[in-house]
């Protein structure tokens, strides 16, 4: 049964159009995190909650935003995707942030900028 | 950061054991290793994690060095469905940043 799961798994929006990806999980998990991965490469931390509480990675753009509005549900928002924003996201949840707690993926939304 | 380092690629025969090693030489004493892999397409699968000892689970067994630089992934009868990138990471203790390393290709021939 999906844990973590991710709609839609591939989406295509155009240049500078605002698009809304979400996550859902159900192991009722206190963190969530947002990444993005880009081809052959690993991914890359955009930004995570830990219950409300928002903490964002110095290096992500002012683009892309976030919202959980429940335990169960957090979305990322592309303001305005540029080409280069075309890549892999991939939703995590963990019951905490400790160094020892393993993170549980979803299958990630394929994002295409035409 | 403490880094991981990785071979990009490793080839290995179908139902023969296969060691995937790290290096993680910059390891502090709080530092856990975690190994997820990631088939194609798909969100990386959490494979395990230790911190001082040798762990095993269901899906393989992690051997780290005694001094912590290293460690190696085992898994002990290769299919063609652990065809995948398997990355090696540290999580600090205090902190909720997995710190990936490139990945290793791991193929499997019939």
């Amino acid at each position: 049964d999906a844990m973590v799961i991710q709609n839609p798994r591939y989406q295509v929006t155009q240049f500078g159009k605002p698009v809304t990806l979400s996550c859902s999980q159900t192991l009722n998990h206190n963190v969530m995190y947002w990444y993005q991965q880009k081809s052959s490469q690993a991914p890359k931390l955009l930004f995570h909650y830990y219950d409300k509480d928002f903490n964002n990675e110095a290096d992500t753009p002012d683009n892309f935003q976030s919202r959980r509005p429940n335990t169960s549900f957090c979305f990322l928002d592309i303001r305005s995707p540029g080409l280069g924003d075309a890549a892999m996201y991939l939703c995590a949840t963990s019951a905490g942030t400790s160094g020892g707690h393993e993170q549980y993926f979803g299958p990630g939304t394929r994002l295409t900028v035409t | 950061d403490a880094k991981t380092t990785q071979p990009n690629s490793m080839e290995s025969n179908e139902e023969e054991p296969v060691h995937l090693p790290c290096n993680h030489s910059t390891i502090s004493g709080t530092d856990y290793i975690h190994w997820y892999r990631q088939l194609p397409s798909q969100g990386p699968e959490y494979v395990i994690h230790g911190l001082t000892s040798n762990v095993n689970n269901r899906m393989a067994s992690l051997a780290i060095a005694e001094d912590r630089k290293s460690s190696t992934l085992i898994l002990h009868r290769a299919t063609l469905r652990d065809a995948a990138v398997y990355y090696c990471i540290l999580s600090m203790d205090s902190n909720y940043q997995l710190i990936w390393g490139a990945g290793t290709k791991l193929i499997i021939k019939p």
